[in-house]
């Protein structure tokens, strides 16, 4: 069974840009959570989809977007980036329960100039 | 709130010591997860406790799960310099989201 990819896997941009991260789950998932991890905070949730619906939202401000499609892709969007953005985000997946484990895939290094 | 606190924030052994990470919740926890992350990966899940009390080994790894479901360990016998990385406590706070400890890093010095 493929993992969970995260494309691009690196990305430079600079400030005021918009950019947008993919997410492809693992085959059968239907949850894909969003994390931001940086050395200073750790890792932050950022919200989760299911059936292509947000189910949950942590605290970023709504620069920060989401969707997810039919096919349970999923993608994230940041605008106006700014200088703090930069950090790795991550993807996981899962079938969706309570209690089930997040599969990760190997997140995106955003730099931001 | 729902945080999980990790410590030690580092630890640096000699090849062969023991390593323990002890991960602490104000509240009681439904269940605890732990991962773990190579430098340069993502975290990879290792396990899951879910009954108070509860023990469960992998290879060199012990976990548990306190009797009051507020506290957590993970202890690894005899670290090797595959053990290196960053240990993480997790607890699933809703379906689809899991509020992470800041997570102990471990260095091995073989």
């Amino acid at each position: 069974k493929a993992g969970v990819t995260q494309t691009p896997r690196y990305l430079i941009k600079t400030r005021g840009q918009q950019v947008t991260l993919s997410c492809s789950p693992i085959s059968g998932h239907r949850s894909v959570s969003w994390y931001q991890q940086t050395p200073g905070q750790g890792l932050q949730f950022l919200f989760e989809y299911f059936s292509e619906t947000q189910r949950n939202k942590g605290n970023f401000p709504g620069r920060f977007s989401g969707r997810q499609f039919s096919n349970s892709r999923s993608e994230m969007n940041v605008s106006t980036l700014e200088l703090g953005d930069s950090a790795l985000y991550l993807c996981a997946s899962s079938s969706g329960g309570r209690d089930q484990p997040q599969h990760f895939g190997d997140g995106t290094r955003l730099s931001i100039l | 709130g729902q945080q999980v606190m990790q410590i030690p924030q580092y630890q640096h052994v000699q090849e062969g010591e023991d390593f323990t990470t002890y991960c602490n919740s104000s509240t009681t926890l439904s269940n605890i997860q732990w991962y773990k992350q190579r430098p340069g990966g993502h975290p990879v899940f290792l396990i899951q406790l879910v009954k108070s009390g509860e023990v469960k080994k992998q290879k060199r790894l012990t976990f548990q799960f306190g009797e009051a479901k507020k506290n957590s360990s993970l202890h690894i016998t005899a670290t090797q310099t595959t053990d290196v990385g960053t240990y993480f406590c997790a607890r699933a706070t809703n379906a689809g989201k899991s509020t992470f400890g800041d997570g102990t890093t471990l260095t091995v010095k073989p």
